[in-house]
């Protein structure tokens, strides 16, 4: 098993411009989780999808911030303008159900807002 | 609400010898506990999960934990480090549902 893939591994670009981060659960998961992790805040969920529907948006920030999951195999975080204090690791994160469930990291995009 | 602490933000130890990473938790139901490892530049990987079966958990790598009720805490230990072992370690807490809340962490280094 691949485990959760992320892409881009590392981003780096200019405080206004739109920024695409993408993730592929490990295939048969139906739970996927976006996290930000910063020095200041520690770990922080975004947004949590359950069979492709958000269920909890509560934990993005602001209107910059957009998550889709068109499928069951594919899921994007979007910031649009971005802005120098975006700048973290982000996470996402899927499971087999949710409750008590573990769940399983990607290897994270740092992103870098300059 | 359910909350979570890890005592010491950075524990260091020499090689081959015991590991001690605390944590403490605060939780109104039967909370699912979990540890994680976070490698430098890596994701998290979950390292060992008590979900109300057997209070003393083992986990990969030789790491282990116990679950106490009494004194609400799930300390993380492992007879003898390994240079390998140096990372930064979280705890993490869930009452059931989705949301984990995870510790604040901690980086353990590894003295030759």
């Amino acid at each position: 098993d691949a485990g959760v893939i992320q892409s881009p591994r590392h981003e780096v670009t200019e405080m206004g411009q739109e920024v695409t981060l993408r993730c592929k659960p490990i295939s048969g998961h139906n739970s996927l989780f976006w996290y930000r992790q910063t020095m200041m805040r520690g770990l922080e969920l975004l947004i949590y999808f359950n069979n492709n529907v958000p269920i909890d948006d509560s934990g993005m920030p602001e209107d910059r911030f957009s998550a889709k999951m068109p499928n069951a195999s594919f899921s994007t975080l979007k910031i649009q303008p971005s802005e120098p204090r975006d700048s973290a690791v982000y996470f996402c994160a899927s499971s087999f159900g949710s409750n008590h469930n573990e769940q399983f990291f990607g290897p994270g995009t740092r992103l870098t807002v300059l | 609400a359910q909350s979570v602490t890890q005592l010491d933000s950075h524990v260091s130890v020499s090689e081959g010898t015991p590991v001690l990473l605390r944590c403490n938790y605060s939780s109104s139901y039967s909370p699912s506990l979990f540890w994680y490892v976070q490698h430098p530049n890596k994701g998290l990987q979950l390292l060992l999960k008590y979900t109300s079966a057997a209070t003393l958990v083992k986990g990969i790598n030789g790491f282990e934990a116990e679950f106490k009720k009494s004194e609400t805490s799930f300390h993380l230990t492992k007879p003898s480090a390994h240079m390998s072992d140096a990372a930064e370690y979280f705890c993490v807490v869930s009452e059931g549902t989705y949301k984990y809340i995870f510790g604040t962490g901690t980086r353990l280094k590894v003295l030759a």
